[in-house]
């Protein structure tokens, strides 16, 4: 396993479009999140999945986001109607639930959205 | 609420001197304390971090924390630094409430000088 695992690194879109980005995590990790970071700043949280149950979303994620984690394993996010607000890193990290703070997360390397 | 405070945007400092990364959080209840290192286009890498015990604690490439809990401060050093460290480095905060999400700093972007 070489970590999380993250499709594409780089996506230019106009805006309008539709987007999904992939996050394939540790595979024995089954806590999985989405981060989303913009110049200047720290990561912010979007949204988190155990297995494959969304257990909580940030008021960040508005209705043109959704993210799924269908059988558990890898997850999408998709951005509908893109605005230029909405260029960002988009950070995925997984852990596991026991002794997550022992590891604490593991990142991918992001996927990188300008909106155009 | 947790939030975490990072008193400085930007440091530069000259290779083989020493460094501090200042962090301060606020939480209401424990929580657990990291610092990550971002390089340029990638994600985080975990530098250190703190959860119980001993306040210092030592983590990769040579760095190390003090976490003081009067202080609500988990400050970040290295006693010298190597141009590799060239890097952005990200406080958080976290605990076991909330599904272990993590509320991070906005960053300070350490330069070292040759």
């Amino acid at each position: 396993d070489t970590g999380v695992s993250q499709n594409p690194r780089h996506k230019i879109t106009k805006r309008g479009q539709n987007v999904t980005f992939r996050c394939d995590p540790i595979s024995e990790h089954n806590r999985l999140y989405w981060y989303r970071q913009t110049l200047g700043q720290g990561p912010e949280f979007l949204t988190y999945f155990q297995n494959e149950a969304q257990l909580e979303k940030s008021r960040l994620l508005s209705d043109r986001f959704s993210a799924e984690r269908p059988k558990g394993s890898f997850s999408t996010l998709e951005i509908q109607r893109t605005e230029q607000g909405d260029s960002a890193m988009y950070l995925c990290a997984s852990s596991p639930r026991r002794l997550w703070a022992n590891y604490g997360y593991t990142f991918g390397s992001g996927t990188r959205l300008t909106v155009v | 609420a947790q939030s975490v405070t990072q008193l400085d945007s930007q440091v530069p400092v000259f290779e083989e001197a020493p460094v501090e990364l200042r962090c301060n959080y606020s939480s209401s209840v424990s929580v657990y304390l990291f610092w990550y290192v971002q390089y340029p286009n990638q994600g985080l890498q975990l530098l250190l971090k703190y959860l119980s015990g001993s306040t210092l604690v030592k983590g990769i490439n040579g760095f190390e924390a003090e976490f003081n809990k009067s202080q609500t401060s988990f400050h970040l050093r290295k006693p010298s630094v190597h141009i590799s460290d060239t890097a952005e480095y990200f406080c958080a905060v976290s605990s076991s409430a909330r599904g272990n999400q993590f509320y991070f700093g906005t960053g300070t972007s350490l330069t070292v000088i040759p």
